[in-house]
């Protein structure tokens, strides 16, 4: 089966840099996706790794190490608007399916 | 705007009622996955299709089931529903089966059973 573990929340500053980091145990691992929700709002698709490696994307990276099965995401120059919930995801069963962590919520404040 | 859209976005219904979800994927997208989010459960997969035929089923109860059509849209079917059905259900679609990492969700229907 899949299992991920994430911190349930975090709070930091406006400005700040915050990491959440996620470990998972998966077999036919294919790689870890990110995903932000807003309060009553739908997911919607951050960043992926498939190899090991940091990814950047404006403001958002995202870090995975196959060996140690962890990676994180690293959210910089935090603004109001990242207060969201985070989530990590693993690919299920045959790689067509993701696999959710409970999600980190995070709350920026000014 | 994800470009996948969900209906209804409400249902209120009663207990052993059943009822139909239905999503419309993005243009051109071929996967279509159903996901159900609860406070207590998260957001929890249940069944993948691509371009019709299914790919693969997370935790779908016996009750729930699932078509993917000609046209690509995709219903959810929920039977004898019990309160614990209560839950927000997305869709998502991606363009490939291979692109599973890349969802788009649709706004969700939220099922409140009473």
């Amino acid at each position: 089966g899949q299992s991920l573990e994430q911190p349930s929340e975090v709070t930091a500053v406006e400005g700040a840099i915050v990491q959440i980091n996620c470990t998972y145990q998966t077999s036919g691992f294919y790689g870890l996706s990110w995903y932000q929700q807003h309060d009553g709002g739908a997911p919607t698709f951050l960043s992926y790794n498939g190899l090991d490696g940091l990814e950047e994307t404006g403001r958002f990276s995202s870090f995975l190490s196959r060996s140690d099965s962890y990676g994180y995401l690293l959210l910089q120059e935090l603004q109001m608007k990242d207060s969201a919930s985070y989530f990590c995801a693993v690919s299920g069963q045959a790689g067509t399916a993701l696999i959710f962590g409970k999600g980190t919520t995070l709350s920026v404040s000014s | 705007d994800s470009g996948v859209t969900q209906t209804p976005k409400h249902l209120i219904t009663a207990t052993g009622q059943r009822v139909t979800l239905r999503c419309s994927p993005r243009s051109g997208d071929l996967s279509v996955y159903w996901y159900q989010q609860s406070l207590d459960q998260g957001l929890q997969f249940l069944i993948h299709y691509y371009n019709g035929e299914e790919r693969a089923k997370g935790n779908i109860l016996e009750r729930f089931s699932a078509q993917q059509f000609p046209d690509l849209h995709s219903e959810l079917n929920l039977s004898s529903l019990e309160l614990g059905d209560s839950a927000l259900y997305f869709c998502a679609s991606s363009a490939t089966s291979g692109s599973f990492y890349e969802q788009y969700f649709g706004p969700g229907t939220r099922l409140t059973v009473t």
